[in-house]
């Protein structure tokens, strides 16, 4: 299995555009979950779906940020307008089983964005 | 807020020594899990240690915890250059479906 597949890997975008970040889990993991990692703040949990259904969107900022999981093998994180606060590394990372807290997480190798 | 803190926050060893991680965590936990973070990578799942256990092992990675005192700890023997990583510890609320993570506790091995 190619483990979970973040794109793009890199993302410089200036102030004001529409970022869209995706992610496809790995074959048969049926929940999904997207972080974000910055310095000051660490690791965040942003939203996880539960068998394509959004469970906790608790993390996300604001409501520049959103996310479909329109299949079972696919999923974006849209930011609309960006601002240069949401520059991070995002992480997408799914697990087998809906029960998440006794699975272990794959992630991504993540998604670099620098907001001008 | 972090459910999990990790101590120390950095650490710096040779090649052959062992590295001591500690997690300290506030609310009663279900599980409690480890991963590994290589510079410029995603998160690596190392260990999962439930809350009736008391220590686990894998290969060179030793992980204890103590829920009287909301503690953990990772234990790598012999370390190796290759160990140089990010460290950070997991949790979840015991009534929770999340799981956080601490800050990490970043490790390098010099050879």
């Amino acid at each position: 299995d190619a483990g979970v597949i973040q794109s793009p890997r890199h993302e410089v975008t200036e102030m004001g555009q529409e970022v869209t970040l995706r992610c496809k889990p790995i074959s048969g993991h049926n929940s999904l979950f997207w972080y974000r990692q910055t310095m000051m703040r660490g690791l965040e949990l942003l939203i996880y779906f539960n068998n394509n259904v959004p469970i906790d969107d608790s993390g996300m900022p604001e409501d520049r940020f959103s996310a479909k999981m329109p299949n079972a093998s696919f999923s974006t994180l849209k930011i609309q307008p960006s601002e240069p606060r949401d520059s991070a590394v995002y992480f997408c990372a799914s697990s087998l089983k809906v029960q998440a807290t006794n699975e272990k997480l794959f992630f991504g190798s993540g998604t670099q964005l620098s907001v001008l | 807020s972090q459910q999990g803190e990790e101590d120390p926050q950095a650490l710096s060893i040779q090649e052959g020594e062992n590295a001591t991680m500690n997690c300290s965590y506030k609310t009663s936990i279900n599980n409690l899990q480890w991963y590994r973070q290589n510079s410029g990578r995603g998160l690596v799942h190392l260990i999962l240690i439930r809350s009736n256990e008391r220590e686990k092992h894998s290969g060179r990675l030793r992980v204890t915890l103590d829920t009287s005192k909301k503690s953990s700890s990772l234990l790598i023997t012999a370390s190796r250059a290759a160990d140089t990583a990010s460290y950070f510890c997991a949790t979840d609320a015991k009534y929770g479906n999340k799981l956080v993570f601490g800050a990490g506790t970043i490790l390098r091995v010099k050879s």
